[in-house]
């Protein structure tokens, strides 16, 4: 069964508006990290910003913030001002206690100008 | 800012071939990974290392794989007879600690292995 669920391949979003990534996930713990990557052309992979399960306030990066629905099971990505270099893979990841990460297939973002 | 370091950025074998992929994890990082990614695919986790020891390991590190830290920096991945299925990007990655509340894992910008 999938641990992490990307329900969208890609993703357009124009220049200076916001883009929500949607993320969902499949765990029976109660402690576990939720984390998301920008992998950009360039092929390296770029952490972004991080939720833990128990955290009660959603995380914020700068220009990122993490909404966080633990009883739904989400975790989706928010860009805010969306800039040009913004365009890039994105991964949202999983990780249990004792276990290592688990990728979701990935959103591409494309921003357009 | 300290970074996960990997070299070659990218190696061309030809099938059957042995190849050492190499890391310089993060100097204060206790916990250290690979995954891989074939071309256009999700990232895989391979295999977890921490104490000198393979702490877990998922089904496709099998017997060709093998981890290995020679010495206090380097931490490195063999695949001892390479085949054509092996061709992807390989990540290495480290954190501090092994919490999953705190340690993010930061990754190295990958070695690019083609298997001809």
């Amino acid at each position: 069964a999938q641990k992490i669920t990307q329900t969208q391949p890609g993703m357009f979003v124009q220049e200076k508006e916001a883009v929500t990534l949607d993320c969902t996930y499949d765990t029976s713990d109660q402690s576990y990290g939720l984390f998301w990557y920008k992998q950009p052309s360039s092929g390296e992979m770029i952490f972004l910003i991080y939720q833990g399960s128990y955290d009660e306030q959603n995380a914020t990066e700068g220009r990122y913030s993490l909404n966080f629905q633990k009883a739904r099971k989400s975790a989706n990505l928010v860009i805010s001002a969306s800039q040009l270099g913004d365009s890039a893979m994105y991964f949202c990841a999983m990780r249990e206690f004792g276990n290592d990460m688990r990728f979701g297939a990935g959103t591409r973002l494309t921003v357009k100008p | 800012e300290p970074e996960v370091t990997q070299t070659p950025s990218h190696q061309v074998t030809q099938m059957g071939q042995e190849v050492i992929l190499r890391c310089v994890p993060i100097s204060n990082h206790l916990y250290f990974y690979w995954y891989r990614q074939i071309l256009g695919q999700k990232v895989e986790f391979l295999v977890s290392f921490y104490n000198n020891e393979i702490s877990e390991k998922s089904e496709i590190f099998d017997d060709q794989f093998s981890v290995e830290r020679p010495d206090g920096s380097n931490f490195t991945l063999k695949i001892r007879s390479t085949k054509l299925e092996d061709s992807a990007m390989y990540f290495c990655a480290s954190t501090a600690g092994g919490s999953v509340y705190t340690d993010t894992q930061y990754f190295g910008p990958g070695t690019r292995l083609t298997v001809l």
